[in-house]
């Protein structure tokens, strides 16, 4: 199986760097997404890492250390727009299909 | 413009109902899945489907049945509502082996 661990709730100010770590335990992993869900909304895919290193997407980076089981999503230049919740996806195999497992989601507070 | 469409956006139920929740999208997608969300819980996979009249067991399937007859539309039925499982319905697509889920609005049910 597989299961995700990060932060319940980070709290930041506009303007600055917050970063969003998750750790993940999985039988077998093709690659983390991160995605992004206003209250009220849909989640939105943000990045996705399949190999070791850094994607920067605008403000936005992720980061992922196979070795580590670990990465994160690093929001810079923090905006009001930004507080919502993220949540990392492991990508895995299961029968024919890759399936996308989420965890529990960090709500980021951005504080004026 | 890629779009997954769920049929509503809040459904109120009595327990013992059989309560049907709809989605279609409208990309072509192979892959299919309903999600559950419950604050502090994240996103857990129900059901889904890589292909028509295809459907796999999720990690919280009890309770709940699927049904793809058609490559656009998947459809989560729960056969006999019960208070545990008011929740907000999540529904997603991915292409192939894609990296994106793509989701619906939501729809939020309530069984009283």
């Amino acid at each position: 199986g597989q299961s995700l661990e990060q932060p319940s709730e980070v709290t930041a100010v506009e303007g600055a760097i917050v970063q969003i770590n998750c750790t993940y335990q999985t039988s077998g992993f093709y690659g983390l997404s991160w995605y992004q869900q206003h209250d009220g909304g849909a989640p939105t895919f943000l990045s996705y890492n399949a190999l070791d290193g850094l994607e920067e997407t605008g403000r936005f980076s992720s980061f992922l250390s196979r070795s580590d089981s670990y990465g994160y999503l690093l929001l810079q230049e923090l905006q009001m727009k930004d507080s919502a919740s993220y949540f990392c996806a492991v990508r895995g195999p299961s029968g024919g299909s890759y399936i996308p497992t989420f965890g529990r989601g960090t709500s980021l507070i951005v504080h004026p | 413009d890629v779009k997954v469409t769920q049929s509503s956006r809040y459904l109120v139920k009595r327990t013992g109902e059989k309560v049907f929740l709809e989605c279609v999208q409208d990309m072509d997608h192979e892959n299919m899945f309903w999600y559950r969300q419950d604050p502090g819980l994240g996103l857990r996979l129900i059901y889904f489907s890589y292909d028509v009249k295809m459907k796999e067991k999720g990690d919280i399937p009890e309770g709940y049945s699927v049904s793809r007859e058609k490559k656009e539309r998947f459809s989560l039925i729960l056969e006999s509502a019960s208070t545990n499982q008011t929740s907000m319905y999540l529904c997603a697509s991915i292409k192939g082996s894609g990296r994106e889920a793509f989701f619906g609005q939501g729809t939020r049910l309530t069984v009283v």
